[in-house]
């Protein structure tokens, strides 16, 4: 059964401290890896799709990275205002599904 | 604004009742999908549709539940029955039929007391 995993479930961190968010897949074939970023109380705002190992996207202070078993969010300086929730998700299978197969997403919390 | 739109943006309801939500994706785009997120979780699958086909239905989607987009523009999800297991935040999403990434609106919140 297709699935995805994201860690750390929670993440703290201060204002300018660079990490990364992980999201390791087990599919039947990945069409596609995207990431999506959730305010409180809000729908999913797309950020990145990565279609192949070693594909890399990046936007302002975040990086997506894809290997053939996990994907990065690598972000750089982050600040108060990327604190979110960011959410992974694949779309797999060799039929025509367009279906998204979300992990439980990674809370981010950058203090001043 | 030319996003996807939900409508209504909360819904308080007694169970047994029933409820009907309304969405309407971004104007050009072919693919709708509805998807359910509870708190903590990512959104979970509910259905698709491309123009007015309803082309994939989740097992999550029970007899209770029933989805349409008439003339392949709105669609509705409406869920029959509630139980206090529905509460949960409906997202509807869209996309275009070249590039796969998917819009999400604001989704609609649903209490059922």
């Amino acid at each position: 059964e297709d699935q995805v995993t994201q860690s750390p479930e929670a993440l703290r961190l201060q204002e300018g401290e660079s990490s990364s968010l992980n999201c390791s897949y087990t599919v039947s074939g990945l069409r596609g890896l995207f990431w999506y970023r959730q305010d409180p109380g809000k729908g999913p705002e797309f950020l990145f799709t990565l279609y192949s190992a070693g594909e890399e996207k990046e936007k302002e202070r975040l990086k997506a990275t894809l290997t053939k078993k996990e994907s990065f969010l690598h972000i750089t300086a982050p600040k108060p205002e990327d604190s979110a929730t960011y959410l992974c998700a694949v779309q797999a299978g060799k039929d025509s599904s367009y279906k998204l197969i979300f992990g439980s997403g990674t809370r981010l919390l950058v203090r001043p | 604004d030319t996003g996807v739109s939900q409508d209504p943006r909360h819904k308080i309801t007694k169970r047994g009742q029933n409820v009907t939500f309304r969405c309407d994706p971004i104007s050009e785009h072919n693919r709708l999908y509805w998807y359910r997120q509870t708190l903590g979780q990512g959104p979970e699958f509910l259905t698709y549709f491309q123009n007015e086909a309803q082309l994939e239905k989740s097992r999550l989607l029970s007899d209770r539940f029933s989805a349409e987009r008439p003339k392949g523009s709105f669609s509705t999800l409406e869920i029959q029955r509630t139980e206090q297991g529905d509460s949960a935040m409906y997202l509807c999403a869209s996309s275009l039929p070249v590039n796969t990434e998917a819009f999400f609106g604001q989704g609609t919140r649903l209490t059922v007391v």
